[in-house]
């Protein structure tokens, strides 16, 4: 069936590098991508979105990028701080009737920020 | 603003024992809200949402229900639970004609 997956479930990065992390996502009619940051205990906070007509989005020092080509997402953190720390999902969404479409969720990302 | 309130934070229940987590919504109305649940280290499943009052969809076959009382409120209920029923239980909400979804801070259900 159609999913969101993640390249990777673990990434280790020193603190004041930058960061990418990788989604792949299986249906090529998902028209919206948003990324979450979860940490530990806590309910996922929102971090940026990008809908299907654009390839790029900025935030503050958070970039996402989508490539619809090979159906794939990523979400750059710059200049990272330990604060970075946490799990990181992305999702799609499917369907145009408000109401009625879904998040689908990936496995998420564990990003930890090395001092 | 837009507020997001679950309780409890931690709950630990014998295995056969009923359920109730509630989770409710401010500065909004008529929103979209769900019931997920996430398994240590997993992503996250969602178990119900419900568009208005008293309008329910299932999404997976369960030990549980939900239900939607009030606009606003959001239940999720069991007659008795299972050990597979332990988790990190998030309720989230959403305008209906806005994507973004926003998260309650979870109830960490331990079955024992």
């Amino acid at each position: 069936g159609e999913s969101v997956g993640l390249h990777l479930p673990t990434l280790s990065v020193q603190e004041g590098d930058n960061s990418i992390i990788n989604c792949a996502y299986s249906n090529s009619a998902s028209d919206y991508f948003i990324w979450y940051k979860q940490e530990s205990g806590k309910g996922p906070q929102f971090i940026i979105d990008i809908r299907s007509n654009m390839d790029k989005r900025q935030g503050q020092r958070v970039t996402v990028l989508l490539n619809k080509t090979v159906k794939h997402l990523s979400l750059q953190i710059a200049a990272t701080q330990p604060g970075d720390s946490a799990v990181y999902f992305c999702a799609e969404l499917l369907g145009t009737n408000f109401g009625n479409e879904k998040l689908t969720f990936g496995t998420g990302t564990r990003l930890t920020i090395i001092p | 603003s837009q507020t997001i309130h679950q309780w409890p934070a931690t709950l630990v229940q014998p295995v056969g024992s009923p359920l109730s987590l509630e989770c409710t919504v401010e500065g909004t109305s008529n929103p979209n809200l769900y019931w997920y649940r996430q398994a240590a280290g997993r992503g996250l499943q969602l178990l119900f949402y419900s568009v208005g009052i008293g309008q329910i969809s299932s999404e997976v076959p369960q030990n549980l229900s939900a239900s939607r009382p009030q606009d606003r409120q959001f239940i999720l209920s069991s007659k008795k639970l299972l050990l597979s029923d332990s988790g990190f239980y998030l309720c989230a909400w959403r305008e209906q004609v806005w994507e973004k979804l926003f998260f309650g801070s979870g109830t960490q259900l331990s079955v024992l």
